[in-house]
Order: structure tokens, then sequence, then C-alpha cells
């Protein structure tokens, strides 16, 4: 069974930063891409980044709003997907979600974890 | 980047109604178009991908057709356990995009 697990999710004061994890089972990890979504308090569903695997070297992508203060990467052996976050501001303030694309199309996502809240806020 | 919009951002409607939700992007995304629905405190569940092709174990009501930049899921007749939110996923680009979200609630 896939089961994907976030973990990490905390209050932080704006300015910090924080790094959430995900631990994957049920599947072969180091085949797939992996992303992080978010969703803020009562709002819709926002896309934040790209792990990819190692046939593609690894290669992230990013979006426009968190671009700069935030690392994806991943560590296959383990298993886990991790998301850097620093310089956090009050928007950040969301649960993260990380999701598994499928493999072979790359086009969707099939899996997704629990989610992990992050709190941002003095 | 491409942008998604989604109409209606809300609906009310009964059991039994006919269902229908567009999500238009800005530019061409071929047939990259996914569906999700996604209960109160729960993750997303992913229902139509490639515009129109029906998940593994989501029922037949749903369905998904459209191409290029303007897109439909329908629920045929509604059921209880369909009062939920939807939201449309571009998967053209590198960066991906989501629609804002139609909640559809009992009337």
């Amino acid at each position: 069974e896939v089961q994907l697990v976030e973990s990490g999710g905390a209050l932080v004061q704006p300015g910090g930063s924080l790094r959430l994890s995900c631990a994957a089972s049920g599947f072969t990890f180091s085949d797939h891409y992996m992303d992080w979504v978010r969703q803020a308090p009562g709002k819709g569903l926002e896309w934040v980044g790209r792990s990819r695997n190692k046939a593609k070297s690894y290669t992230t992508e990013y979006a426009a709003s968190v671009k700069g203060r935030i690392t994806i990467s991943r560590d296959d052996s383990k298993s886990s997907l991790y998301l850097q976050m620093d310089s956090l501001k009050t928007e950040d303030t969301a649960v993260y979600y990380c999701a598994r694309i499928s493999s072979g199309s790359n086009t969707h996502f099939d899996y997704w974890g629990q989610g992990t809240l992050v709190t941002v806020s003095s | 980047d491409i942008q998604m919009t989604q109409s209606p951002s809300s609906l009310s409607a009964s059991v039994g109604d006919r269902v229908t939700i567009t999500c238009r992007a800005s530019q061409n995304i071929r047939t990259y178009l996914n569906w999700y629905q996604q209960k109160s405190g729960k993750a997303p569940k992913l229902l139509i991908y490639a515009a129109s092709t029906l998940q593994s174990g989501v029922p037949s009501r749903f369905s998904g057709s459209g191409y290029g930049t303007d897109f439909t899921l329908t629920i045929s007749s509604l059921q209880p356990e369909d009062f939920a939110t939807y939201s449309c996923l571009q998967s053209y680009t590198a960066v991906w995009a989501f629609g804002q979200g139609t909640k559809v609630e009992i009337k």
C-alpha cells in the first residue's frame, strides 16, 4: 500500500526556517517525481515545487511565490522527500502536502499524504 | 506561467442533479488537465486525468472533457458523498497550476 507521511509542521515566527519531511513507503520511491503542494486556511490548492528522479538528475522546479526561499531535496536511500523553507512569511501559513506523480506519464498526482500544518506567526 | 480559472467558485445542488464545472487555461494545454475532489480536512483525491480518463475506482457518474483551453467536469447524478470541493490542475508545463476550486454544496 502506498503511503506518504509528512512531518515537521510547526509554529514559527516570520523570518524563521523550517524543514518538512515526507516519508514514503509501499512503492519504489526512486522511480517517481515527487512534489509539494500547499493549502492556506480556507483557500485553494497551490503547487509549490518538484523533485524529479535520478533519471532526470534530481532536478527541481519551484513556484514563483516561493522561489529563492525554499529548497526541495530527497534521499532515495531513505525514501524521503524534504522541503526546506527559509525567510518564512505569514502568507506561507498552510497545510503542506507531499504528492507522488504517476510514473510513466508524469502528468498527475496519484497519491497524497495527509498533510502537515505550518503556521507562521509572531 | 499558465493560469487556471475555474467557474463557478461555488454552487448549490440537490441529490440527483447534473452538475458541470468548467476550467479554463490561459494558454493551450492540450489534454494535460486533471480533476481532484477534496473533502474538508482531507487530502485531494484524483478523479480524472488527461482531461477525460477516469481514475480507477472512481464512479462512472464522473466524467471529464475538453481540449486546449476549455475543460469540463460533469457529475451526471449528484450523490450525497459528492458534496466537496473540486479543483482542476494543469500539468502541461514544468510549473503546474491549480484552479481556485469549486465548492459543491447541498441545496
